[in-house]
């Protein structure tokens, strides 16, 4: 059973640009969180979707949208980036969010900006 | 804030000793609760979880412990192998009154653990 794939896994953007991140999620899987992983702040949560709905959302600014399609499919986006936004960004998936379920996370996509 | 709590950023042990990992956290909400193992510049690797209606769970060399009265659980490696070397994060999952977490996991800072040979 394929694990949670992230693409690209590497990328460098220059300030005031915007990023888009993929994420396809473990076969089955309906949930699909996002999180930020820096040095100073750890790994924090950024959104939930389930069934193309956004259904949880983190304390970041709204420079930091994400959607779901239909297959389940991720895709985070972060316009205007800031020297701030370079990080490991996470994706995980599980069945459908229910508490109890294990989340399962993908090997991430390193940002780094300049 | 920080709900979800490890204090220890670094535990060094022996080789076929014992490695005990503690978190602690301060959300009465939190009911879901798993560890992750993780090497830098990878995702974090699922190990072991417990739900909060159970004080022990065991997975092989892991068991996690949860004392809800304290809000503290712990991670027991036995016996500890170089290959356990990485860092664990203690992460956290709140319930709403329908039972969904919406997947939202809430992490501690992280325990950076070397078994040397």
């Amino acid at each position: 059973k394929a694990g949670v794939t992230q693409t690209p896994r590497y990328l460098i953007k220059t300030r005031g640009q915007q990023v888009t991140l993929s994420c396809s999620p473990i076969s089955g899987h309906r949930s699909v969180s996002w999180y930020q992983q820096t040095p100073g702040q750890g790994l924090q949560f950024l959104f939930e979707y389930f069934s193309e709905t956004q259904r949880n959302k983190g304390n970041f600014p709204g420079r930091f949208s994400g959607r779901q399609f239909s297959n389940s499919r991720s895709e985070m986006n972060v316009s205007t980036l800031e020297l701030g936004d370079s990080a490991l960004y996470l994706c995980a998936s599980n069945t459908d969010g229910r508490s109890g379920n294990t989340i399962y996370f993908g090997e991430g996509s390193w940002l780094t900006v300049v | 804030d920080q709900q979800v709590k490890q204090n220890s950023p670094s535990l060094s042990v022996q080789e076929g000793r014992i490695s005990i990992l503690n978190c602690d956290y301060t959300n009465s909400m939190f009911d879901y609760f798993l560890w992750y193992k993780k090497y830098p510049a990878e995702g974090p690797t699922f190990l072991i979880s417990i739900s909060s209606i159970k004080d022990k769970n065991e997975d092989g060399r892991f068991t996690v412990f949860l004392n809800k009265s304290a809000k503290h659980l712990s991670l027991h490696i036995v016996p500890s192998q170089p290959g356990d070397s990485a860092v664990y994060f203690c992460a956290a999952s709140p319930t709403n009154a329908g039972g969904t977490s919406y997947g939202k996991l809430t992490f501690g800072q992280g325990t950076i653990l070397t078994v040397h040979p």
